[in-house]
């Protein structure tokens, strides 16, 4: 079955950091271009950041400079790393696969996690 | 970036009736790179269309889209009990992707 399982969520006081993980099966990480979303309280969605499969990444400005994606082929599982964190990080973390398109383009996201919650509050 | 303006912010309607939503982008988007999601209270969104006009895998046939340039349209024909939720807009033309602040279908 391919599914995406994110982890790593948790309360942390303002300018701490933070981890999430996002464990694929059913396909390879590497081979797919894979995203960060996150929504916050009653709020809509927000797209974070993305790691394509060639390995490079972008970010929305409201967290650049402070999280980074990464990925374990070996663990066929990537990343967010969160440094300076700030209330406005509080929202549910989603992990979201592009579909895969045989030209490597951009897709829609077809499969996602079920989420993890960060809670940034002192 | 892209911004994406959905209307109306919510809409009610009753099961059975026709529901339009609208999405508009602040510039030209291709066709092939905008999506829609359906989310439910306490789940992760659900891919319903992609490509603007395209039904993902499972998603039935009361589902359409329609749209290019800056303005696109959801419609359900005929509206079931479970289909009450929230829908956003996706573009995923440029890297840093974007979505609509949503809209909220409500059962009137």
């Amino acid at each position: 079955e391919v599914q995406l399982v994110e982890s790593g969520g948790g309360l942390i006081q303002p300018g701490g950091s933070l981890r999430l993980s996002c464990a694929a099966s059913g396909f390879t990480v590497s081979r797919n271009h894979l995203n960060w979303v996150r929504q916050g309280p009653g709020k809509g969605l927000e797209w974070v950041s993305i790691i394509y499969s060639g390995g490079t990444t972008y970010y929305a400005d409201s967290v650049k400079g402070r999280f980074t994606i990464s990925r374990d082929n070996s663990k066929n599982t990537v990343f967010l790393h969160m440094n300076s964190l700030r209330a406005e990080d509080t929202a549910v973390y989603y992990c979201a696969r592009d579909a895969p398109r045989r030209d490597g383009y951009n897709e829609a996201f077809d499969i996602w996690g079920q989420g993890t919650m960060v809670s940034v509050s002192s | 970036e892209i911004v994406l303006t959905q209307s109306p912010g919510t809409l009610s309607l009753s099961p059975g009736e026709r529901a339009t939503l609208s999405c508009r982008a602040s510039q030209s988007i291709s066709s092939s790179y905008l999506a829609w999601y359906q989310q439910k209270p306490g789940q992760a969104p659900r891919l319903l269309i992609y490509g603007a006009s395209s039904r993902a895998t499972g998603i039935p046939d009361r589902f359409s889209g329609s749209g290019s340039g800056t303005d696109f349209t959801l419609t359900i024909s005929r509206l079931e009990p479970e289909d009450f939720a929230v829908y956003y807009c996706h573009q995923y033309v440029y890297s840093a992707r974007t979505f609509g602040q949503g809209t909220k279908l409500e059962i009137k």
